[in-house]
């Protein structure tokens, strides 16, 4: 049980565009999801927390407009990189609260972006 | 100072080996202490959670917290090359936000 997914694992695009990465929590219901960014050898940076029906609430320092979260249903989030650039270019990761302690932070498995 | 330490290793052992792992903290409000391993390009698996301080175990995992001295410790006995991976310590105050370190980097020689 408590099983994350990530679509799409990697993906590529150019410089200027947007893109968009699905999380969702296959046999719970999630009422939060997290989406935390990590660049090589480096830590999971927390991006945002994600409430399903609530605006998602962004740490200092990540840029709402450029990082759009939608968390639309229990076990759906999504995060679109908008008018993506080269910096951009990292590892994503959702996690959402697991069905037994909304402490336990259960992981999806990434999705690596790269801009060009 | 950042506010979670680890040291990066990489930390190499023997098959069987005891291994110790380790994080130091700054935020003494911190109250939930995780431990996660990481394969290359995926994402965290839960390993260990604890709440405060004390011990916690876990088959072969043990996970140690000393809130006074602000340092945690997870410990692997008899290890296997299955459990070469990164290493992850998180902390947080609510148990909702966390505070990654960097990972220690293992790998067990069979």
């Amino acid at each position: 049980g408590a099983v994350v997914s990530q679509h799409p694992s990697w993906v590529i695009c150019k410089s200027g565009t947007s893109v968009k990465i699905e999380c969702r929590s296959l046999d719970f219901q999630a009422t939060t999801m997290f989406w935390y960014r990590q660049f090589p050898k480096q830590s999971l940076m927390l991006m945002a927390t994600s409430n399903e029906g609530s605006k998602a609430t962004y740490e200092q320092g990540v840029e709402k407009d450029k990082f759009l979260i939608n968390h639309a249903s229990l076990t759906l989030s999504t995060l679109t990189v908008t008018s993506a650039h080269p910096e951009d270019s990292s590892f994503y990761i959702c996690s959402a609260t697991g069905p037994t302690s909304s402490y336990e932070q259960y992981f999806g498995p990434g999705t690596r972006l790269t801009v060009t | 100072q950042k506010e979670v330490e680890q040291d990066p290793g990489p930390l190499s052992v023997p098959e069987g080996a005891i291994v110790s792992l380790n994080c130091t903290y700054s935020n003494s409000a911190f109250q939930y202490f995780m431990w996660y391993r990481q394969y290359s390009r995926k994402g965290p698996e839960l390993l260990m959670y604890t709440y405060s301080s004390g011990n916690k175990e876990d088959g072969r995992f043990t996970a140690q917290v000393d809130k006074s001295s602000k340092y945690i410790s997870l410990f692997i006995r008899d290890s296997q090359p299955s459990d070469s991976a990164t290493y992850l310590c998180a902390m947080s105050e609510t148990g909702t936000a966390l505070i990654f370190g960097k990972g220690t980097t293992l790998s067990v020689s069979s």
